[in-house]
C-alpha cells in the first residue's frame, strides 16, 4: 500500500467561497482520483487524474465546479469552487495501486458549506 | 450500467462471533473485479479484500473472506471472530476490466458489541 496524506482534514466555508484540498501520496502512480461522499451516502467518482493531461470527469461533475491539478506524480489537488451548502461532503483522493484495479484511499476531508 | 446492492443497511454481531454481509450486482461483463472496503468512524476508506472475477477460488484475507457466486452475481463477505474494531461501514465495490472507475454499493453499518 502507501502512504496518503489529505490537507485539510476538516474545514468550515462560507457559500461561494472556493476550497483547495491536497492529496500527497509517498510514492509516485500513474493514477489518483478524487470521490466524493455525500452525508450518509456512499462514494461517487468525480474525477480522474492523470499526470500530464487534463483530468476526465465523471457524468455530473464539471471542471468549472471542481477544477482539478495534477503537478507531478505525487501530489494532486481539487478545488469545490463557488461553495454552496449542498457540496457539504467528504472528499477523498484515492490512488492506484498493485495494479490499476487496486485503490487505496486517503482519510478525506470533511468540508461543511454554510 | 453497473449497479451495486447491499440490501443490509444495518448489521449486529457479538464479538468473536461470525457476520456475513451480503452484496449483489449487476452487469453484463465477464471481466470485472470485487472489493470490500471498510470506513470506520475515522471515515478513513480500508481496502478489505479484493475478488477477481475469473478466479473461481474465493478470496481471503485472514478473519475475512467472501463467497462468491458469479452465476448468481453475488459476493458477501464473512468476518470470523469480529472483533470491536471491526466496526465500521462495509462497502461493497465492483470495477470493470481495464477501467479505474469504483462503483461502490450503499454500505452496511456493522456494529460489534462487547
Amino acid at each position: 500500500s502507501a502512504v496518503i496524506s489529505q490537507k485539510p482534514s476538516r474545514d468550515i466555508c462560507q457559500r461561494g467561497t472556493s476550497l483547495t484540498i491536497q492529496c500527497q501520496v509517498d510514492s509516485q502512480v500513474t493514477m489518483m482520483f478524487w470521490y466524493r461522499q455525500q452525508p450518509g451516502q456512499s462514494l461517487t467518482l468525480i474525477a480522474t487524474a492523470n499526470q500530464g493531461s487534463e483530468a476526465t470527469y465523471e457524468s455530473g461533475f464539471v471542471i468549472d465546479k471542481f477544477p482539478i491539478s495534477r503537478p507531478n506524480l505525487t501530489f494532486s489537488t481539487l478545488t469545490v469552487s463557488n461553495m454552496s451548502p449542498e457540496d457539504s461532503s467528504i472528499y477523498l483522493c484515492s490512488v492506484g495501486l498493485g495494479g490499476r484495479e487496486t485503490q487505496y484511499f486517503g482519510p478525506g476531508t470533511r468540508l461543511l458549506v454554510l | 450500467a453497473q449497479t451495486v446492492t447491499q440490501s443490509q443497511p444495518e448489521m449486529s454481531v457479538q464479538e468473536a462471533e461470525t457476520v456475513t454481509l451480503s452484496c449483489t450486482y449487476d452487469t453484463s461483463e465477464n471481466n470485472y473485479y470485487l472489493f470490500w472496503y471498510k470506513q470506520p468512524p475515522s471515515r478513513q476508506m480500508i481496502l478489505v479484500i479484493r475478488q477477481e472475477a475469473y478466479k473461481q477460488q474465493n478470496a481471503t484475507e485472514n478473519r475475512f473472506s467472501v463467497n462468491f457466486q458469479k452465476a448468481a452475481k453475488s459476493f458477501s463477505l464473512k468476518i470470523s471472530d469480529s472483533q470491536l474494531g471491526d466496526t465500521a461501514m462495509y462497502f461493497c465495490a465492483f470495477m470493470k476490466y481495464n477501467t479505474d472507475k469504483l462503483i461502490f454499493g450503499t454500505g452496511t453499518r456493522l456494529q460489534v458489541f462487547p
